[in-house]
């Protein structure tokens, strides 16, 4: 079965940190790989995806994460958090086939910067 | 201003009972989606359809029904057959893309079930 993975449950940083969030997939085919955000009180929203194209991906707020097809991974990535950057993250996936619209969610990691 | 509007916020239910959680968007949307979301766990999905009078079980549609008579709405019944129905439920919608097949969702806001 499809699944995702998110190894990192909660993670704590202090402000300028540099961040990475794994994101690890199951599906072998072509896949459609997004990150959402859940600030505190607020809907989940889209921080970034990826379709196709360059595997580096760049989203709201300083992020970008990295496709790497060969390791099923699709990993977070700010180089300095800031304290409103507290949140839960969320990695997801769709298979990248025109029948299917089901879209997998990971377990989340929490994200908690000390100002 | 385009949405989706979930309702209600707060549910208590009694053991045994039935309960209909709301769903409806004014987006234009093809596909629509139910999680449920609990601590530690991520989002689920409960069921999700593509299209008006059709929908598929996500990973965990025991004890949930749906129906898709609208393209506006897609509402979900927590039966009492749900052995553990205490949770944030988020309903989410797409538009279909291209051949691709990718879909980026717009959620609500969740309707927070508590059984008594």
């Amino acid at each position: 079965a499809q699944s995702v993975s998110q190894h990192n449950h909660h993670v704590i940083l202090s402000e300028a940190a540099s961040l990475e969030l794994g994101c690890n997939y199951s599906y072998g085919g072509t896949v459609n790989l997004f990150w959402y955000v859940q600030y505190p009180g607020q809907h989940l929203q889209l921080l970034l995806k990826y379709f196709s194209g360059d595997p580096l991906v760049k989203g709201i707020k300083g992020f970008e994460a990295e496709f790497i097809k060969s390791k099923f991974s699709f990993n977070l990535r700010k180089p300095s958090v800031q304290w409103s950057d507290t949140a839960e993250y969320f990695c997801a996936v769709n298979p990248g086939y025109s029948s299917a619209s089901k879209i997998i969610f990971g377990s989340g990691t929490r994200l908690s910067i000390r100002p | 201003d385009g949405g989706i509007t979930q309702s209600p916020k707060y549910l208590f239910r009694k053991e045994g009972q039935n309960v209909t959680l709301s769903c409806e968007q004014n987006l234009n949307h093809d596909a629509m989606y139910w999680y449920r979301q609990d601590p530690g766990q991520g989002l689920r999905l409960i069921y999700y359809s593509q299209i008006v009078n059709d929908f598929q079980k996500g990973d965990i549609a025991e004890g949930y029904s749906v129906s898709r008579e609208k393209k506006e709405s897609f509402p979900l019944t927590v039966t009492s057959a749900q052995k553990n129905p205490t949770a944030f439920y988020l309903c989410a919608s797409s538009i279909r893309q291209d051949s691709s097949g990718a879909n980026v969702l717009t959620f609500g806001a969740g309707s927070r079930l508590t059984v008594l």
